[in-house]
């Protein structure tokens, strides 16, 4: 089975400022993909960035970038220079079997709730 | 643009009523997903369907059932809705192949009093 696990029900940060999600995984399959959502208030999922287990470099998608480090098991999402549209809740999936044919099962974690203060 | 619409975005239901909630998507995608999220747990998968008229369970299947008929619409079903089902239901859609991006829906809040 897989497991995510999201430690920080909320956080804060200043605008302009960069924050770290922290999120860690456990998972048996050697194959598995990292995704991060973004959900605002109105309810809608937002996919953020995706990182495959086999990809060499850290993803990144304009202002997000995802910290991965394979031996600890954790896949932290880091914003920079957060805005004020950045507040919502984000968390953290994984699914296995990365690329090619799946059916793309994902497993989330509980959540965290980002706030940026002006 | 892709497009995942869910019928309704509020529901209020009586106990023991028999609840549909519909789930289309406009991106020709072979799997869909149903999904609940409550506050502290995330959101877990209720059912799925890679294929028309083909189904497996989730995490949380019981006291659900779907339908999938045609390859845009895929239908949660509460056969006989309780007032622990009270929550957030959404919906998504993602190939089969290729991207494993799954895209969701804006959610369902379905009330069960």
């Amino acid at each position: 089975a897989q497991k995510i696990t999201q430690t920080q029900p909320g956080m804060f940060v200043q605008e302009k400022e960069a924050v770290t999600l922290d999120c860690t995984y456990d998972t048996s399959d050697p194959s598995y993909g990292l995704f991060w959502y973004k959900q605002p208030s109105s309810g809608e999922m937002i996919f953020l960035i995706y990182q495959g287990s086999y990809d060499q470099q850290n993803a990144t998608e304009g202002r997000y970038s995802l910290n991965f480090q394979k031996a600890r098991k954790s896949a932290n999402l880091v914003i920079s220079a957060s805005q004020l549209g950045d507040s919502a809740m984000y968390f953290c999936a994984i699914t296995m079997n990365a690329g090619g044919t799946s059916y793309g099962k994902l497993t989330f974690g509980q959540g965290t709730i980002l706030t940026v203060h002006p | 643009d892709v497009k995942v619409t869910q019928s309704s975005r509020y529901l209020v239901k009586r106990t023991g009523e028999k609840v549909f909630l519909e789930c289309v998507q406009d991106m020709d995608h072979e799997n869909m997903f149903w999904y609940r999220q409550d506050p502290g747990l995330g959101l877990r998968l209720i059912y799925f369907s890679y294929d028309v008229k083909m189904k497996e369970k989730g995490d949380i299947p019981e006291g659900y059932s779907v339908s999938r008929e045609k390859k845009e619409r895929f239908s949660l079903i509460l056969e006989s809705a309780s007032t622990n089902q009270t929550s957030m239901y959404l919906c998504a859609s993602s190939p089969r192949t290729g991207s494993v991006i799954q895209y969701f829906g804006a959610g369902t809040r379905l009330s069960v009093l």
